[in-house]
């Protein structure tokens, strides 16, 4: 069971640059979310999905772009990399249905934008 | 909306000392309350969480924390700390109907010898 898979795990872009950073889960989750970790500024919500087909912006969404496709797979893309995007990204995932479900996250993905 | 602060960005500590990490969120809808934990150049993982009934909590590794509705606070204690618990903790807010979970700048624990 590999729970929620995060690729890269690392990747240095250049200013302008576009890139997608994958996310899989493979426990039928139908909640998935994108976050940023920043020191001193936490997690924060970037993109969200409640089900395929079904995406909505969080706290952070400019620049980034989101689909959901299917189930299993929520890529986030990035259009036109800036300095400021440089940070780690989380993907994390649950059941729907509650609020009360439990977030499932990844590895993290380390950004750097030069 | 939802909002956390954690209230200290650092917080030393010797070893087999206790331990408080305050947490106070805003919300205007009922709302569930989760303590996350992060170990060095790892993901988050969950401590414990509050859905409702009894406003003490207990979680993994010996943490506890109480939720108090008035002073909307959620405040992580452990009452003899490890070095095996340096890391980073993080207070979260989601709301009872909704799906989006909001997360604290985070709290650096760190256990000293």
């Amino acid at each position: 069971n590999a729970g929620v898979t995060q690729t890269p795990k690392f990747q240095v872009l250049k200013t302008g640059q576009s890139m997608t950073l994958q996310c899989a889960q493979d426990m039928n989750h139908e909640y998935m979310s994108w976050y940023r970790q920043d020191p001193g500024m936490g997690l924060r919500l970037i993109h969200y999905s409640v089900g395929a087909g079904i995406t909505d912006q969080g706290e952070v969404p400019n620049g980034y772009n989101v689909s959901r496709s299917t189930t299993e797979d929520f890529p986030l893309r990035l259009l036109s990399a800036a300095p400021s995007q440089t940070s780690v990204y989380f993907c994390a995932s649950s059941y729907g249905g509650s609020g009360a479900n439990v977030l499932t996250f990844g590895a993290g993905s380390r950004l750097t934008v030069l | 909306a939802q909002s956390v602060t954690q209230l200290d960005s650092q917080v030393p500590v010797f070893e087999e000392a206790p331990v408080e990490l305050r947490c106070n969120y805003s919300s205007s809808v009922s709302v569930y309350l989760f303590w996350y934990v992060q170990y060095p150049n790892q993901g988050l993982q969950l401590l414990l969480k509050y859905l409702s009934g009894s406003t003490l909590v207990k979680g993994i590794n010996g943490f506890e924390a109480e939720f108090n509705k008035s002073q909307t606070s959620f405040h992580l204690r452990k009452p003899s700390v490890h070095i095996s618990d340096t890391a980073e903790y993080f207070c979260a807010v989601r709301g009872t109907g909704g799906f989006k979970t909001i997360f604290g700048a985070g709290t650096r624990l760190f256990v000293k010898a």
